[in-house]
């Protein structure tokens, strides 16, 4: 596609229940990232891939957290067990390659009731 | 460890005026990269600029130019003659080479541009 595609826009989901957030890369893109966003503060590393492979998953606040890339392409980030901290905006980005700029998509504002 | 740092937390210009925009960062890396990036209101992150750290040259885009200055380890964002469609939140932000390993990005807190017309 022309950008980077996030479904939902907005989620709001009770707490405890799991929510699974898309993206679509832009076409070609081989990096993949996924970023956290709260108010008021700059986005926070998460995940990132190239292709299929997961490369580092250092910023998963924990193991309520996961995400795949099964093809290469489109992404999905899981939270499983939902609480109120974890509302946020959830952005992704890609990029043609490894330490290439980053497109970020419209992000998927999340909350957690 | 990777930082950066906005130290303002927000400005506010009359339009027309000039404005400048300071990042400060912390690597131990020697190949690295800085950007910055404008968050308007509606939300989006809007990619302005990508610098290696081997190019000090200032660059210049239009009304907008960047300073890299190793030494002081500073990526300052200059507007000249704001208008008001600048008024965004500015996002400095650093990330390591092919040699770390990563690419994950390290943002700074950002600065609130308000210009008033």
């Amino acid at each position: 596609g022309a950008g980077v595609s996030q479904s939902p826009r907005y989620k709001v989901t009770k707490r405890g229940q799991d929510v699974a957030l898309r993206c679509d890369p832009i076409s070609g893109h081989v990096s993949l990232y996924w970023y956290r966003q709260a108010l008021g503060q700059g986005p926070e590393f998460l995940t990132y891939f190239n292709y299929e492979a997961q490369q580092d998953k250092s910023g998963l606040p924990n193991d309520r957290f996961s995400a795949e890339r099964p093809e290469g392409s489109i992404s999905t980030l899981t939270i499983q067990r939902t609480e109120q901290r974890d509302s946020a905006m959830y952005r992704c980005a890609s990029s043609p390659g490894p330490g290439r700029g980053y497109t970020f998509g419209s992000g998927t504002r999340l909350t957690v009731v | 460890a990777q930082k950066v740092t906005q130290a303002q937390t927000e400005i506010s210009v009359v339009e027309k005026e000039d404005v400048t925009l300071d990042c400060v960062y912390e690597t131990r890396d020697t190949t690295y990269y800085l950007f910055w990036y404008k968050q308007p209101p509606s939300g989006e992150l809007v990619f302005l600029i990508r610098r290696n750290s081997f190019d000090e040259q200032n660059e210049i885009s239009g009304r907008y130019s960047w300073n890299f200055q190793k030494s002081t380890s500073s990526f300052n964002f200059t507007i000249t003659a704001s208008q008001v469609v600048d008024s965004a939140v500015y996002f400095c932000a650093l990330s390591g080479g092919a040699h770390s390993g990563t690419y994950k990005y390290i943002f700074g807190t950002g600065t609130r541009l308000k210009v008033l017309a």
